[in-house]
């Protein structure tokens, strides 16, 4: 089983649509979560961490359920530009003081005109 | 924010040869860098953690004699593909862990590898 597991999609959503992506992740102990935005050919970039009271940043809010070690990406009103690859990434414990990064393998969006 | 380069962005070399490859963070002192490996529609895969002064730290199934780290300062860290073979063709990122929130990591623009 992956550590950190993504419906890769492709979600196919008109402009101005909602779409929520969702993760689950493996090891109970990881300790924070994030979205990162990958373009095609470019690196990942911080979209947001994600808290277990969940938070907002603009259009875009972040869940987390511990419990269920379950992580969601809410996209409100989405934009052209908004198309690109979605990457769920769990910090999960190793024997240094501050873990490694595990990530998904990525939710890719297509937002059409 | 933080900044981090790669160079060379792309490379094409024949199968046999070294390639070597370098991770800078520009405007901050990195004491923990990563080397990761992304193949296509694949997710990014961690290939080891790169520490300042003492040897690198290679997760399982990663060949350190094939991929050799270097972090000989606090600004730079290089990762060498040592006789590279067409399967080692790959998105190859690197980061730094950031200096105040380290949880954090700023990524570089990657290096795209075609080994022919």
């Amino acid at each position: 089983r992956k550590e950190v597991e993504q419906d890769p999609g492709p979600f196919n959503v008109p402009e101005g649509a909602t779409v929520a992506f969702n993760c689950t992740y493996s090891n109970s102990a990881s300790q924070s979560f994030f979205w990162y935005r990958q373009d095609c050919r470019k690196e990942p970039k911080l979209l947001m961490s994600v808290y277990s009271s969940g938070n907002e940043d603009g259009r875009f809010t972040a869940q987390l359920n511990r419990a269920s070690q379950y992580i969601s990406l809410l996209i409100r009103d989405s934009k052209l530009s908004d198309s690109a690859t979605y990457l769920c990434v769990v910090n999960t414990p190793d024997s240094s003081n501050t873990g490694k990064l595990i990530f998904g393998q990525g939710t890719t969006l297509q937002v059409k005109p | 924010g933080a900044v981090v380069s790669q160079h060379p962005s792309r490379v094409i070399c024949k199968s046999g040869t070294s390639v070597k490859i370098e991770c800078r963070s520009l405007d901050f002192q990195a004491t923990t860098m990563f080397w990761y490996r992304q193949f296509p529609k694949q997710s990014l895969m961690l290939m080891a953690t790169s520490n300042e002064g003492s040897k690198a730290t290679y997760e399982q199934g990663v060949e350190k004699d094939k991929f050799l780290i270097n972090h000989a300062s606090l600004t730079l860290s290089t990762l060498t593909v040592t006789s590279a073979h067409p399967e080692d063709s790959s998105f190859y990122i690197c980061s730094a862990r950031a200096p105040v929130d380290q949880e954090t990591q700023y990524f570089g623009p990657g290096t795209r590898l075609l080994v022919l």
